[in-house]
């Protein structure tokens, strides 16, 4: 079983609409959780921060339950320029980062 | 600020050649990191350096050397490169202050061909 595991997709989502997935983590011990976009053939950037109260940025909402060990991540009013791969990271003691395979998202006209 | 910097952006090695992907940053960051990117397989981190000097192995570390002299520059060696090694290459940055985990920062990334 993979650490980090994330359904590659690709969600296709009509523009204005609202898409939510997933991202499961295997180590309970896991201390901090982000999301990254990564546009087609470009490094990765930070999104969003993935708080244990979860939170909120713009269009962008994550969520942490501990208890089922994932996080999940909700685009509303989805827009063209949303399109991209969305990566979720878990970290563990001693900054062990581990990267999930990534899902894709295309919004669609 | 130029953030993480890569050089080359592109590379075609035969197998069995050599080379060194240089990776700069000028936010003055203690950790740097080398990762691999290949379909389906999200970012796998081959090494990573917690400071000017010293280097660790990460997931993948096979097939790679890296050296840390200056604290701004991380270097990636394949001294015999393999057609497996193709992939693309990212480095990252990050800051070590505070207890929460800081972002990384992203180079814009070297795609690797071994024929």
């Amino acid at each position: 079983r993979k650490e980090v595991e994330q359904d590659p997709g690709p969600f296709n989502v009509p523009e204005g609409a609202t898409v939510a997935f997933n991202c499961t983590y295997s180590n309970s011990a896991s201390q901090s959780f982000f999301w990254y976009r990564q546009d087609c053939r470009k490094e990765p950037k930070l999104l969003m921060s993935v708080y244990s109260s979860g939170n909120e940025d713009g269009r962008f909402t994550a969520q942490l339950n501990r208890a089922s060990q994932y996080i999940s991540l909700l685009i509303r009013d989805s827009k063209l320029s949303d399109s991209a791969t969305y990566l979720c990271v878990v970290t563990e003691a001693g900054n062990k980062l581990t990267f999930g395979g990534g899902t894709r998202v295309l919004v669609k006209p | 600020n130029a953030g993480v910097t890569q050089t080359p952006k592109f590379r075609v090695l035969k197998t069995g050649q050599s080379m060194t992907l240089l990776c700069a940053q000028d936010m003055n960051h203690e950790y740097m990191y080398w990762y691999r990117q290949d379909p389906g397989m999200g970012l796998r981190l081959i090494h990573y350096s917690v400071g000017e000097g010293t280097t660790a192995k990460g997931e993948v570390p096979d097939g790679y050397n890296v050296s840390r002299l200056k604290k701004q520059n991380f270097l990636l060696g394949l001294e015999s490169a393999a057609p497996s090694q193709t992939s693309v290459y990212f480095c990252a940055s990050r800051e070590t202050s505070g207890a929460f985990y800081n972002e990384q920062f992203f180079g814009p990334g070297t795609r690797l061909t071994v024929l």
